[in-house]
């Protein structure tokens, strides 16, 4: 089936750490994102990718860091310098050129992400 | 400024009525996108129902609708015949203008139906 795997869905670090989570998808979309969600709060965009090698910059980039190797997946590294790093993190994904009600996201499961 | 707010943190409804969810948006780009999803407990985020900003007729999938009023920079989510299984959290978000893939959320509502 097609669809964005995230792993793993719970993940627990310990202070100082650096982390990577999971994101793939087979869909064949151009552009993946990651967002985070604290507790009772929308999504908030980390970073977002619309083409292999490169990747801009969300609204709460300090912290993190992504890479684009290949299409299908999208990285995302949680470092020791994010202060408060505790939240859910969603992975999306939505291919170009399209107009309408296809041109959504689609997300994965996510990943809760608990620092020790 | 927000980009998109939702006013109600959290909503009630019984089983079987309709609801209004609100969300405003703000934007100076004459094409952009108008998306609501539902988020249920399990963290899932499943798309609803889109709107684009040419749109001419209020966007309808199922009992989801959307009260598009372009004017006044609203998009409310109606839900007609409440289930049960409609109770998760609702987020409105917006993506700006043909071309750019970058997508502005709201921070919820919280919708409860009561049996």
């Amino acid at each position: 089936d097609g669809g964005i795997t995230q792993s793993p869905k719970y993940l627990f670090r310990k202070e100082g750490q650096n982390v990577t989570l999971s994101c793939e998808q087979n869909l064949n979309h151009d552009a993946m994102y990651w967002y985070r969600q604290d507790p009772g709060q929308g999504l908030r965009l980390i970073y977002y990718s619309q083409i292999v090698n490169d990747f801009q910059k969300g609204d709460i980039a300090e912290g993190y860091s992504v890479s684009r190797e290949k299409k299908e997946s999208f990285p995302l590294t949680v470092t020791s310098a994010q202060k408060n790093p505790t939240a859910f993190y969603l992975c999306a994904s939505k291919t170009l050129g399209t107009s309408g009600s296809t041109d959504t996201q689609y997300f994965g499961p996510g990943t809760r992400l608990t620092v020790l | 400024a927000q980009k998109i707010t939702q006013t109600q943190p959290g909503m009630f409804v019984q089983e079987k009525e309709a609801v209004t969810l609100d969300c405003t948006y703000d934007t100076s780009d004459p094409s952009y996108g108008l998306f609501w999803y539902k988020q249920p407990s399990s963290g899932e985020m499943i798309f609803l129902i889109y709107q684009g900003s040419y749109d001419q007729q209020n966007a309808t999938e199922g009992r989801y609708s959307l009260n598009f009023q372009k004017a006044r920079k609203s998009a409310n989510l109606v839900i007609s015949a409440s289930q049960l299984g409609d109770s998760a959290m609702y987020f409105c978000a917006m993506r700006e203008g043909p071309g750019i893939n970058k997508f502005y959320f709201g921070s919820g509502t919280k919708l409860n139906v009561k049996p």
